[in-house]
């Protein structure tokens, strides 16, 4: 069944550690996208990519980066995990074909850092 | 600029009745689709009912219908006979062609059973 996956579901990490939330998309689509989400529940986009090597940042500034070398595959990185970082992380996809139906959502990764 | 609000950070309802959450939308542009999206606690986001723009008639998807009033640019969800499980936040949301969908902040939806 086509879908989009994110690991890990939850994360504890220590301040200083380097971390990548992995997104994975099985539908072919070429535009994907991170959202960060407070606990007010808001939703503020960080980065998205329209294709394979092309990657823009957001609304809302983020030091994680990311990358896209694959069309199925768009991981964010941080370097250096502070706990201000803390925040659910949702990763969302949509295709040329399907942009009339809106975006298709990873079940997202809650990040905690200590 | 696009823009998405939602007025009602929460709403409550009891089972089996009536709920209608309301959003409103500013957008410069004659074609666009709505969207309106559920979250449920530590669960996915979901698509819940779309409608385009340029169609008069009100989308509706089993229990949960829109009243779209493009003039007003008003974009209302109306949840009948509702259940424990539409317990969750929703958001409204646009979305112009190509371009990046943008959500309104959400509304916290609770059933009282």
């Amino acid at each position: 069944e086509a879908d989009i996956y994110q690991t890990p579901r939850y994360l504890v990490i220590g301040t200083g550690k380097k971390i990548t939330l992995e997104c994975s998309q099985t539908m072919g689509h070429d535009k994907m996208y991170w959202y960060q989400q407070d606990p007010g529940m808001e939703l503020h986009l960080i980065h998205y990519s329209y294709g394979v090597n092309s990657t823009e940042k957001g609304d809302l500034s983020s030091e994680s980066t990311v990358s896209r070398i694959r069309t199925e595959h768009f991981p964010l990185t941080l370097e250096s995990a502070r706990p201000s970082h803390t925040s659910q992380y949702l990763c969302a996809s949509s295709g040329t074909r399907s942009s009339n139906y809106g975006y298709t959502f990873g079940s997202g990764t809650r990040l905690t850092v200590v | 600029a696009q823009t998405v609000t939602q007025s009602q950070p929460e709403m409550s309802v009891q089972e089996a009745e009536t709920v209608t959450l309301s959003c409103t939308y500013d957008t410069s542009e004659s074609d666009y689709y709505l969207f309106w999206y559920k979250q449920p606690p530590s669960r996915q986001m979901i698509l819940v009912i779309r409608q385009e723009a340029y169609k008069q008639q009100n989308a509706t998807e089993n229990r949960f219908s829109v009243n779209f009033q493009k003039a007003a640019k008003s974009f209302s969800l109306k949840i009948s006979d509702s259940q424990l499980g539409d317990a969750a936040m929703y958001f409204c949301a646009l979305r112009q062609g190509a371009q990046k969908l943008v959500f309104g902040q959400g509304t916290r939806l609770t059933i009282n059973p």
